[in-house]
């Protein structure tokens, strides 16, 4: 059964920060990573879509790498806002096109 | 291009009552998936519709159950609501071609509250 684990569960930083979210699976059979994110009481909005083929996926500010053999996976964030602050989600796709979710990291940028 | 809905935005039922929710797929989608996501934690796959046929279910019980029109929307109907079923309930569409993956749009939710 395909676990998927984020670190940390929260993040408070300033204004400004680098700053990275990781992500691990236990099944490295996956067709592909996504990383999401969600506003309070919200629902998900897409960031980036990695294939299990492709090793990293850029969008502005946002980096996102795999490593599909470790089961790991990063979110990079440049030049953090408090725009920023969500809740960000990453998932995997399995078997059956079902996609499993971590429990996600709470992300606070400081003006 | 019309994303996926959901309604209602919120509900509040009472336990023992049944509720069914509403989704509406992105145009050209033919496949729907449910999720349910409780407070703090990352969504729970409940099961997936394609061309009007459940094509894989998670680890909910019987009474949530589903449906997929010929038009690709669908509901969720969940029986003898209980106070754990209290949750972000999220529909997302994809369009499915053959074998493999592909990506997933979700809608913005219908909060539910069991009393």
């Amino acid at each position: 059964k395909q676990e998927v684990t984020q670190i940390p569960a929260a993040l408070s930083v300033p204004e400004g920060e680098n700053l990275v979210l990781n992500c691990s699976f236990t099944d490295s059979a996956i067709y592909n990573l996504q990383w999401f994110r969600q506003d309070p009481g919200k629902g998900l909005t897409s960031l980036l879509l990695i294939q299990s083929s492709q090793r990293e996926q850029t969008s502005g500010r946002l980096n996102a790498s795999l490593d599909k053999s470790s089961g790991r996976s990063t979110l990079y964030i440049a030049a953090s806002q408090p725009g920023d602050s969500a809740t960000y989600l990453c998932a995997v796709t399995g078997a059956g096109n079902m996609l499993t979710f971590g429990g996600g990291t709470r992300l606070m940028v400081k003006p | 291009e019309t994303g996926v809905t959901q309604s209602p935005t919120h509900l509040i039922k009472t336990r023992g009552q049944q509720v069914t929710l509403r989704c509406s797929s992105q145009s050209g989608h033919n496949t729907v998936s449910w999720y349910q996501q409780a407070l703090g934690q990352g969504p729970q796959f409940i099961f997936q519709y394609y061309r009007e046929e459940e094509n894989g279910r998670g680890n909910f019980p019987p009474r949530f159950s589903g449906l997929q029109f010929p038009n690709y929307s669908s509901e969720l109907n969940v029986n003898a609501l209980e106070l754990d079923d209290s949750a972000l309930y999220l529909c997302a569409s994809s369009l499915t071609r053959g074998a493999g993956a592909s990506e997933q749009f979700f809608g913005p939710g219908t909060r539910l509250t069991v009393l």
